[in-house]
C-alpha cells in the first residue's frame, strides 16, 4: 500500500495563477483532510471530507476550494494564488476502527507563491 | 475552540538519555483523543503515539510513552534511550467529537551524540 500520496511535491506559482493539488489514498478510508503548515506553526485544517460526496470548511478555508472526486481522491484548488498561500500543504485520511480514529498523512506539497 | 500548547520550542537530549516533551490542552469535552506526531526533516508527519481520554492507563509504544493527566489537561511524551533518528519536530494534537486535529506549535528535539 502506498498510503496517502500527493502531487506535486513542489510548485512555484505567480500571484493570480491557479492550480490544483492532488491527493489519493489506498487505505479505503472514509474521511480525508487538507491542512496547511506555516513556519513556526502546527498544521491548520483547510477543508475536510467526512465521506464521499461531502465537504466542510475547516479553520482556514478562504481562498481554497475542494473536490471529493471519489472515495480515494480529494483535491485542493487555489483559484487565484496569493503570497499568503505560500505554505506546505498536507493531505490526510482516516478511518474509525473500534472507536479509534487516526489520521495518516501524505508527504506534503511545498507551494511558493511569488 | 480547543487549544493545544507546547511550551518548549526546543529541547536537547544526549543519545541514550531520556527526554520529556510537554503538552497542555484546553477543552470542555470529556471524550477526546490525544496524539503525538513526529515530523523529521523530510516533513512527513508520522504518528508516534495515541491516547484515548477515557483510558486511565498511559499509552506506550516501545521507547515512547505518555504521561496523561486528565484533570490537569496535560499530555507529555517521554522518549527513553534516545537515538539520533529521534531528532525531529514533535507535535501534540487533540481531537474530540469533530474530525479535525488541533495541533500545537511543535517542539524541536535535538539529539546529540
Amino acid at each position: 500500500n502506498a498510503g496517502v500520496t500527493q502531487t506535486p511535491k513542489f510548485q512555484v506559482l505567480k500571484t493570480g495563477q491557479s492550480m490544483t493539488l492532488q491527493c489519493a489514498q489506498d487505505m479505503n478510508h472514509n474521511s480525508m483532510y487538507w491542512y496547511r503548515q506555516d513556519p513556526g506553526m502546527g498544521l491548520r485544517l483547510i477543508y475536510y471530507s467526512a465521506s464521499e460526496g461531502t465537504t466542510d470548511k475547516g479553520e482556514v478555508p478562504n481562498g481554497y476550494n475542494v473536490s471529493r472526486l471519489n472515495k480515494r481522491e480529494f483535491s485542493l484548488r487555489l483559484e487565484s494564488a496569493a503570497p499568503s498561500q505560500t505554505s506546505v500543504y498536507f493531505c490526510a485520511s482516516s478511518s474509525r476502527r473500534e472507536g479509534r480514529e487516526t489520521q495518516y498523512f501524505g508527504p506534503g506539497t511545498r507551494l511558493l507563491v511569488l | 475552540a480547543q487549544t493545544v500548547t507546547q511550551s518548549q520550542p526546543e529541547m536537547s537530549v544526549q543519545e541514550a538519555e531520556t527526554v520529556t516533551l510537554s503538552c497542555t490542552y484546553d477543552t470542555s469535552e470529556s471524550d477526546y483523543y490525544l496524539f503525538w506526531y513526529k515530523q523529521p526533516p523530510s516533513r512527513q508527519m508520522i504518528l508516534v503515539i495515541r491516547q484515548e481520554a477515557y483510558k486511565q492507563q498511559n499509552a506506550t509504544e516501545n521507547r515512547f510513552s505518555v504521561n496523561f493527566q486528565k484533570a490537569a489537561k496535560s499530555f507529555s511524551l517521554k522518549i527513553s534511550d534516545s537515538q539520533l533518528g529521534d531528532a525531529a519536530m514533535y507535535f501534540c494534537a487533540y481531537r474530540s467529537g469533530g474530525y479535525a486535529l488541533n495541533f500545537g506549535k511543535g517542539t524541536s528535539l535535538l539529539v546529540t551524540p
